[in-house]
């Protein structure tokens, strides 16, 4: 079991937005903005599409974003495009042991 | 370009013994935390253990406590994952990763450690 709850699935049509959430507690993401998102194609390793809450590394599409309010994280995909059909997986540091934490993913079908 | 290559990793019984390797090019790894993170098949990552860049200070997750070294060389620039008394559980691909900004923000291609009897 994850320390961090995702939803298992979400899906969209090409150009519509979804929203990915992420619910932890005032032990992670309630207390850190150190919250980040990375994507994950079948087969490869995990890509970091978002850092501390909200900022995108070099390189990474403007149409993903992120946000947080309380204990839940956000991950926003606007545009969808084909190639976004991924897992996706929060994590965040927190002050439990480990200090650092995952959600469970959550699979984005491009319908 | 930043690059990471592992090398190591494989099948093993209960009880025995791996290490794992990471050869990093391309930025300052003497500047740099570096993790292991590992990933059951189906499952999210879970991260294992991270060094400090001069090397002085490592920390572990309490199930590999004990049993799992990481260890780096910045002459050589690689960092390693030296697991021993291995359990089915630890079955996993295991990724090294460079820490920046409290994210991981490159990964290497993974390897795949099975423990089975």
């Amino acid at each position: 079991q994850s320390a961090l709850t995702q939803s298992a699935s979400v899906s969209g049509s090409p150009g519509q937005s979804i929203t990915i959430s992420c619910t932890g507690t005032s032990s992670d993401i309630g207390t850190y903005d150190h919250v980040s998102w990375y994507q994950q194609h079948p087969g490869k390793a995990p890509k970091l599409i978002i850092y501390e809450v909200n900022n995108r590394p070099s390189g990474v599409s403007n149409r993903f974003s992120g946000s947080k309010s309380a204990n839940t994280a956000s991950l926003t995909i606007s545009g969808l495009q084909a190639e976004d059909e991924a897992d996706y997986y929060c994590s965040s540091y927190a002050t439990t042991s480990p200090p650092w934490v995952f959600g469970g993913g959550t699979k984005l079908t491009v319908l | 370009e930043v690059q990471l290559v592992q090398s190591g990793g494989g099948s093993v019984q209960p009880g025995g013994s791996l290490r794992l390797s990471c050869a990093a090019s391309g930025f300052s790894f003497r500047s740099h935390w570096m993790s292991w993170v590992r990933q059951a098949p189906g499952k999210g990552p879970e991260w294992v253990a991270n060094i400090m860049p001069d090397g002085s200070r490592e920390n572990y997750m309490d199930s590999v406590k004990g049993r799992f070294i990481i260890s780096r060389d910045n002459a050589k620039q690689s960092v390693d994952l030296q697991m021993n008394s291995l359990r089915a559980e630890d079955t996993a691909f295991y990724y090294c990763a460079r820490e920046m900004d409290w994210s991981w923000d490159n990964w290497g291609p993974g390897t795949l450690v099975t423990v089975s009897s």
